[in-house]
């Protein structure tokens, strides 16, 4: 158990609908990391966030957005959902943003469009 | 963009093998990471590695971080059936603190 939590575990929506995956970091942890794991594409990063601030973006569609919350907790939304967003979406943590480098991973989200 | 080539893809070795698995890249790297994924599950931190030339250990599992900060390789030394599953390589670039992944490794033991 890394102490990353997500929810849910499971996802299924249909084309167009929107849905909200949830995190929460392992206790201490300032960084919040959402990564997108797609047979073709492998492991993605989309966003991280540090205490609150969007700190970096990766390859995160316009449709896609997360925040993080006072708490820590983050939120990743996704809207007008297509076939294609079907994957897994993993959020990890880490102490802060500098040295070392070290991600845990929460078990995942699988969301199934339709 | 930044590309990490794992390889191989795949490996089905028998219970008890030593298994060698690496990762290179033509651009330079300052911190390789890496990661065993069963079904079902997050990716769970097996080794991370800071300095270039870095060998570190973690029981049955050696990971080295190249000289030329372009490739870094991972050993299992006697496999077991619990080391089935994907292992991936991470790396992160200059200032950057997102990872990069390589394609995995799937390993399969046979008892």
């Amino acid at each position: 158990d890394s102490g990353v939590t997500q929810t849910p575990k499971h996802l299924i929506t249909a084309t167009g609908q929107r849905v909200t995956l949830r995190c929460s970091p392992r206790s201490g942890d300032l960084s919040v990391y959402w990564y997108q794991q797609s047979l073709d594409q492998g492991l993605q990063f989309l966003i991280q966030y540090y205490n609150g601030e969007e700190r970096a973006k990766g390859n995160i569609l316009e449709r896609f957005s997360a925040q993080q919350f006072p708490d820590l907790h983050s939120e990743l939304n996704l809207s007008s959902l297509e076939l294609g967003d079907s994957a897994l979406y993993f959020c990890a943590s880490s102490v802060g943003t500098n040295y070392p480098y070290e991600q845990y991973f929460g078990p995942g989200t699988r969301l199934t469009v339709t | 963009g930044q590309q990490l080539n794992q390889s191989p893809q795949s490996m089905f070795i028998q219970e008890g093998e030593d298994v060698s698995m690496n990762c290179t890249s033509s651009s330079i790297f300052n911190t390789w990471l890496w990661y065993k994924q069963e079904p079902g599950e997050g990716p769970v931190l097996l080794i991370a590695l800071y300095k270039a030339g870095e060998l570190t250990s973690n029981g049955r599992l050696t990971a080295q971080f190249g000289i030329t900060r372009k490739d870094s390789f991972l050993n299992i030394s006697a496999s077991i059936p619990s080391d089935v599953g994907i292992y991936f390589c991470a790396a992160t670039q200059g200032g950057s603190e997102k990872l990069v992944f390589g394609k995995g490794t799937k390993l399969t033991v046979n008892p």
